[in-house]
């Protein structure tokens, strides 16, 4: 069946360092790939995504790229601060009958910023 | 993007009874989802909410569990029924953001305890 991995399940990195966290998909017919970030006791929240007719999206410090060959994409955060401390989760979408697309979420990524 | 809210936030609840979450949207959405979110885990989705007709169940998610309605395109229910402590989770709304057709927008959640 459909199946997002995430690597890794626990990140810490220093404040004002770069943070990378991958997903790799199972889906070759996936075209959407959002990021959340979601903070402790909150909803999930969007913070970046990418279609399938891009290979990279930047938006400030947030990048991600996507690789289809592969069938991976990756979440880049560069110059790191303590208020992106949170868990991030990727996503892939899947078809579903009429045209409907629903989501497939990876396992997530606790990302902890030390100042 | 989509303004969604949630009722009730939480509730603790007794086993062998059922509650019913309400999900509400600011504007008409095509699609709405309803999501599991076990403590420390990903998000697994429960169904998609088809207006006019009956919910999708994803594989391991029965109707007679968690009955859903979605009775117009701005609003929907999910119930828990004959709750057990197994069902003590955080179920969260999401829908497509008006005249999107990928990206999903989420509900505060609500928190609920069996006991």
């Amino acid at each position: 069946g459909e199946n997002v991995e995430q690597h890794p399940s626990t990140l810490s990195v220093q404040e004002g360092d770069s943070a990378v966290i991958k997903c790799t998909y199972s889906d070759s017919a996936s075209n959407y790939f959002p990021w959340y970030k979601q903070e402790l006791g909150k909803r999930p929240q969007l913070i970046i995504d990418i279609r399938s007719n891009v290979g990279e999206k930047k938006d400030q410090r947030i990048a991600v790229t996507l690789n289809k060959t592969a069938k991976h994409f990756s979440l880049h955060i560069t110059e790191t601060q303590p208020e992106d401390s949170a868990v991030y989760f990727c996503a892939a979408s899947i078809l579903q009958g009429q045209g409907a697309q629903k989501l497939v979420f990876g396992q997530g990524t606790r990302l902890t910023i030390n100042p | 993007s989509a303004v969604i809210s949630q009722k009730p936030s939480r509730d603790i609840c007794q086993r062998g009874t059922s509650l019913t979450i309400q999900c509400q949207v600011d504007s008409q959405v095509t699609m709405m989802f309803w999501y599991r979110q076990q403590p420390g885990q990903s998000l697994t989705l429960i169904a998609t909410a088809n207006q006019g007709s009956e919910a999708t169940y994803e594989s391991g998610f029965v109707i007679d569990k968690f009955p859903i309605s979605r009775p117009n395109l701005t609003f929907s229910t999910l119930t828990v029924s004959n709750m057990s402590p197994e069902d003590s989770s955080i179920y969260l709304c999401s829908a497509l953001g008006r005249g999107d057709t990928d990206t999903q927008y989420f509900g505060p959640g609500t928190r609920l305890t069996v006991l």
